[in-house]
């Protein structure tokens, strides 16, 4: 398996602009996170599906942000408008998890995020 | 809410010195795990604990989980320049109605030549 695989590695956009994270996790895995880290903040946790539903998005800054999980394959995460604040690494990891948190998160490469 | 803090947040060594990370929970965790993420890369996982005292070593590496379940520690034995990289411990806390992995703040290690 090629592992957890983010696209695109770098986004470079402009204030207001709608940006669009996509994920795909390893195959097999039933949990999917959505991360953001940044210096200040360290790893925030942002969204949490398990197999495809939302089970807790409390992570959410707030409503320009907005993550599906279509299938058990593919996942996004859009922010619109964007803001210079978003500016961050935004990691996607998936695991195989019965009982929330009791597995280790693979994580994908992430996607650095600049927005000007 | 339920968090993980880990300290220090940055730790300088001379290569060759030990080093040491302590992580510690507001709740008892059924596990712990530890990650570390080089420079530039992605948290990668290193271990999970999960039994009350329970020691795990890895060549350098030892893990140890507290006896109560609420803290743990990552001590590394004469550190190498590759050991350079973020130390990040993460437990399952509840949020809401599940338990979803979170993380410490992580500690920045930075060795010395």
């Amino acid at each position: 398996d090629a592992g957890v695989i983010q696209s695109p590695r770098h986004e470079v956009t402009e204030m207001g602009q709608e940006v669009t994270l996509r994920c795909k996790p390893i195959s097999g895995h039933n949990s999917l996170f959505w991360y953001r880290q940044t210096m200040m903040r360290g790893l925030e946790l942002l969204i949490y599906f398990n197999n495809n539903v939302p089970i807790d998005d409390s992570g959410m800054p707030e409503d320009r942000f907005s993550a599906k999980m279509p299938n058990a394959s593919f996942s996004t995460l859009k922010i619109q408008p964007s803001e210079p604040r978003d500016s961050a690494v935004y990691f996607c990891a998936s695991s195989l998890d019965r009982t929330g948190g009791g597995t280790e998160a693979f994580f994908g490469q992430g996607t650095r995020l600049t927005v000007v | 809410g339920q968090q993980v803090m880990q300290i220090p947040q940055y730790q300088h060594v001379q290569e060759g010195e030990d080093f040491t990370t302590y992580c510690n929970s507001s709740t008892t965790l059924s596990n712990i795990q530890w990650y570390k993420q080089r420079p530039g890369g992605h948290p990668v996982f290193l271990i999970q604990l999960v039994k009350s005292g329970e020691v795990k070593k890895q060549k350098r590496l030892t893990f140890q989980f507290g006896e109560a379940k609420k803290n743990s520690s990552l001590h590394i034995t004469a550190t190498q320049t590759t050991d350079v990289g973020t130390y990040f411990c993460a437990g399952p806390l509840k949020r809401g109605s599940a338990r979803q992995l979170t993380f410490g703040s992580g500690t920045q290690l930075t060795v010395l030549p």
